[in-house]
């Protein structure tokens, strides 16, 4: 019984180099949400997707930050030409078919993607 | 929109000793869930406890408890017999059932001392 798998857990880039991070949701779900978090904050909204929909990105800085989660194969998240400012952990989350989190069914995470931007 | 505060940026307890910390929030959803998340030092994120908004009883889990006012929207959880495992970053969030959209407080980091 797998859980939010994201991956990889670490990820190096210099400047003006594309990161793609990856996230496979639990079996069953089929809502994924990215959230970014700075270090000493907590998670901010980034870009809320079902299959092959983006249904709220109005946490996604407009330049550079892309996400999709096709039919088949796990969410990307890419973020082109990153620069320093782009550090952080990305967390990934997601919940289950046909809704989206709620009581019975919470937000269930990944162990994030920490990128560090040289 | 929806704003989630978390005013004690850090805390400590010693180790058996209850400690509370505090949220307060604001939304204009009717119908919305809470929730305290917690992220210990491997980063991953893992449920603490949960409230639906529409529920006056306060919810309970083991040694977590939660003061819940809605009218206040203050969501406080409490930790009783508190454990060094118990050491961790400590986040609110509140989520609503409508946009699936969940907005977390900037976090309250508890260290427990033996």
């Amino acid at each position: 019984n797998a859980g939010v798998m994201q991956n990889p857990r670490h990820l190096v880039r210099r400047r003006g180099q594309e990161a793609r991070l990856r996230c496979s949701p639990m079996k069953g779900h089929s809502h994924v949400y990215w959230y970014r978090q700075l270090p000493e904050e907590g998670l901010k909204f980034m870009v809320y997707l079902q299959k092959e929909n983006i249904i709220d990105e109005s946490g996604m800085p407009k330049e550079r930050f892309s996400a999709e989660f096709p039919k088949e194969g796990p969410s990307i998240l890419r973020i082109q030409q990153v620069v320093r400012g782009d550090s952080a952990a990305y967390f990934c989350a997601s919940s289950p078919q046909g809704r989206g989190p709620s009581y019975n069914s919470p937000l269930h995470f990944g162990n994030g993607t920490r990128l560090t931007v040289t | 929109a929806q704003t989630v505060t978390q005013s004690q940026p850090e805390m400590s307890v010693q180790e058996a000793e209850t400690v509370t910390l505090s949220c307060t929030y604001d939304t204009s959803e009717n119908n919305y869930y809470l929730f305290w998340y917690k992220q210990p030092p491997s980063r991953q994120m893992i449920l603490v406890i949960r409230q639906e908004a529409y529920k006056q009883q306060n919810a309970t889990e083991n040694r977590f408890s939660v003061n819940f006012q809605k009218a206040a929207k203050s969501f406080s959880l409490k930790i009783s017999d508190s454990q060094l495992g118990d050491t961790a970053m400590y986040f609110c969030v509140v989520t609503n059932t409508n946009a699936g959209k969940s907005t977390f407080g900037d976090g309250t980091t508890l260290t427990v001392k033996p």
